[in-house]
């Protein structure tokens, strides 16, 4: 069965530091991958997704970035994080037309 | 592009009685509809989704929706709901060729005793 991973849970870090999230899937080859954040009152916002490796597409231009460097791993990135940037971060993968979520990680910018 | 709606965003109801959740959506194209709920600081669990067939679906937890097409509508029902339900509950759309799944803004559910 497939099962998705993220880490870390939890992150506590300050305004202007970077941020590297990771997600990995386990149990499919060459998934559809997906970063949605869910901020306090604003729902769930699709921020990336990715078809392949190396193939990202943008939703929502802002100062975070995602990469793929191997077929099941999604990575969500910053170089100097803002406090607008804290959310819970949601990393999901397609199957047969249906998206199943990772357990999130919790960003807190201070 | 595909929008969603979810008429209410807070639903308080009382063990055991029934609860509906609306959900709208707009789309000019076939779509795919679902429905997840969302437990305090956890991910998103798929409670159930209609891709074709039948326009009732049931899904995990004795939950149910009703597909209509020509309301748009892809509510969500339980009849007696448990202390356990109370959590944020998410209806999404994705275009039936498509890649990206659309949510609406969530309907948080209190169950009280």
């Amino acid at each position: 069965s497939q099962t998705i991973h993220q880490w870390p849970a939890t992150l506590v870090q300050p305004v202007g530091s970077p941020l590297s999230l990771e997600c990995t899937v386990e149990g499919t080859s060459n998934p559809n991958l997906y970063w949605y954040r869910q901020a306090a009152g604003r729902g769930l916002q699709l921020l990336f997704y990715s078809v392949g490796i190396g193939q990202i597409s943008s939703e929502v231009p802002q100062n975070l970035s995602a990469s793929r460097p191997q077929d099941r791993q999604f990575i969500l990135s910053s170089k100097k994080l803002l406090l607008s940037d804290s959310g819970f971060y949601l990393c999901a993968w397609r199957g047969t037309g249906t998206l199943y979520f990772g357990p999130g990680t919790r960003l807190t910018v201070t | 592009a595909q929008s969603v709606t979810q008429l209410d965003s807070q639903v308080p109801v009382f063990e055991e009685a029934p609860v509906e959740l609306r959900c709208n959506y707009s789309s000019s194209v076939s779509v795919y509809l679902f429905w997840y709920v969302q437990y305090p600081n956890q991910g998103l669990q798929l409670l159930l989704k209609y891709l074709s067939g039948s326009t009732l679906v049931k899904g995990i937890n004795g939950f149910e929706a009703e597909f209509n097409k020509s309301q748009t509508s892809f509510h969500l029902r339980k009849p007696s709901v448990h202390i356990s339900d109370t959590a944020e509950y998410f209806c999404a759309v994705n275009k039936a060729a498509g890649n990206k799944l659309t949510f609406g803004g969530g309907t948080r559910v209190l169950v009280k005793p």
